[in-house]
């Protein structure tokens, strides 16, 4: 069975400007999770889909990011313009309803 | 809200023995799960153990295995037999009602040869 894929799995950027990260969970997973996770800290949720509808986006800083998860399968993660305090590992899960995450290898984004 | 606590922020064992993860936990909810994540240095995020928390028995998987204390909020990961292979960052979390998980600040653990 295939994993969670993310990419890039590197992404080196200027502040302000913008960048957008890609997830593909495992077939079948409803739930679709982004995480941020901050150098020397445990991930932080930024927002979670249940399909292709928002369950849960209180910590998105939303005057920045955006994200979208079309059909509900693949999800998409857009920062504009990014912030030299965004620099991060982005972390993408998918899991069954109800059942464990299972995570991606991650992005690591540096913005300059 | 939530919280969960690590207060280990590094940890080292030897090869072959034994060592435990502190975790505490802060929660309202009566029935949730709580989960122990390896991270190693590829910084890909694999699931280790899983504990319900209205089940009694302690979850064990192979080396590892937990000692659930609910009354204490406490949930800590033993290694037993630690290999080379264990070095990597453990996150100790907790699910929320929406399904998302709240980490700990993760402890470091390096196995010695």
């Amino acid at each position: 069975e295939a994993g969670v894929a993310q990419s890039p799995r590197y992404k080196i950027i200027e502040k302000r400007q913008s960048v957008a990260f890609w997830c593909n969970p495992i077939s079948g997973h409803a739930t679709l999770y982004w995480y941020q996770q901050i150098l020397g800290q445990g991930p932080k949720l930024l927002i979670q889909f249940q399909n292709n509808g928002v369950v849960d986006d209180s910590q998105l800083p939303k005057d920045r990011f955006s994200a979208e998860r079309l059909k509900g399968v693949d999800s998409t993660l857009k920062i504009q313009p990014a912030k030299l305090e965004d620099s991060a590992v982005y972390l993408c899960a998918s899991s069954l309803v109800g059942r464990a995450q299972y995570f991606g290898p991650g992005t690591r984004l540096l913005v300059l | 809200a939530q919280t969960v606590t690590q207060s280990q922020p590094e940890m080292s064992v030897q090869e072959a023995e034994t060592v435990t993860l502190s975790c505490t936990y802060d929660t309202s909810e009566n029935n949730y799960y709580l989960f122990w994540y390896k991270q190693p240095p590829s910084r890909q995020m694999i699931l280790v153990i899983r504990q319900e928390a209205y089940k009694q028995q302690n979850a064990t998987e192979n080396r590892f295995s937990v000692n659930f204390q609910k009354a204490a909020k406490s949930f800590s990961l033993k290694i037993s037999d630690s290999q080379l292979g264990d070095t990597a960052m453990y996150f100790c979390a907790s699910e929320t009602l929406s399904g998302n998980l709240i980490f700990g600040k993760g402890t470091k653990l390096s196995v010695k040869p």
